[in-house]
């Protein structure tokens, strides 16, 4: 079974700075990865999604890589804004009926 | 393209009452629908997939007569909580995805149930 994990689980950062989030997961097996985010009472925006064949990708200030081998996915943002902040959850589709997997989220708090 | 829309966005209701909940796929024709259950500050647990024209498949866990999922034609998708206890208040969220792309889902923007 499919297990995804993100750390850490919560985040605070003055502004500017650039960070790093970080998700894992247990089986290589997966057709791909997004990260999504998501502000407080509301849906999920996908963010990126990277193809198990891609090894990142980039969207402005974020940037995406997958290492498949390792089951590792990390989220750089650059020159953080509080606008940033909110919970950025990774999810990995695998399996039969290609079912996302979700981690437990990273809630970012950038501080102006 | 490929908004997928949800009602309502909030609903309250009483104890054993019958809360029906639709998903929509407003510009594509969505093969498969997902419907996602989170508390609160956790992750997203999948309840359900369901095909059009199908019955749907249940995650091990969840009561299939106690969530009625019924997926009568492309664009919509219906998650019924029958029954509703306390313990069922929770943000639910759907996502569909098109013929042309099984691999991206799209996601509703999610409806809180409150059950009193």
């Amino acid at each position: 079974k499919q297990e995804v994990t993100q750390i850490p689980a919560a985040l605070s950062v003055p502004e500017g700075e650039n960070l790093v989030l970080n998700c894992s997961f247990t089986d290589s097996a997966i057709y791909n990865l997004q990260w999504f985010r998501q502000d407080p009472g509301k849906g999920l925006t996908s963010l990126l999604l990277i193809q198990s064949s891609q090894r990142e990708q980039t969207s402005g200030r974020l940037n995406a890589s997958l290492d498949k081998s390792s089951g590792r996915s990390t989220l750089y943002i650059a020159a953080s804004q509080p606008g940033d902040s909110a919970t950025y959850l990774c999810a990995v589709s695998s399996g039969s009926a290609r079912q996302l997997t979700f981690g437990s989220g990273t809630q970012l708090t950038v501080l102006p | 393209g490929a908004v997928v829309s949800q009602h309502p966005s909030r609903v309250i209701c009483k104890s054993g009452t019958s809360v029906k909940i639709e998903c929509r796929s407003l510009d594509f024709q969505a093969t498969t629908m997902f419907w996602y259950r989170q508390f609160p500050k956790k992750s997203l647990m999948l309840m359900a997939t369901s095909n059009e024209g199908s019955k749907a498949t249940y995650e091990q866990g969840v009561e299939k007569d106690k969530f009625l999922i019924n997926h009568a034609s492309l664009t919509l998708s219906t998650l019924t909580v029958t029954s509703a206890h306390p313990e069922d208040s929770s943000f639910y969220i759907c996502s569909a995805s098109g013929v042309w792309s099984t691999d991206t889902q799209y996601f509703g923007p999610g409806t809180r149930l409150t059950v009193l």
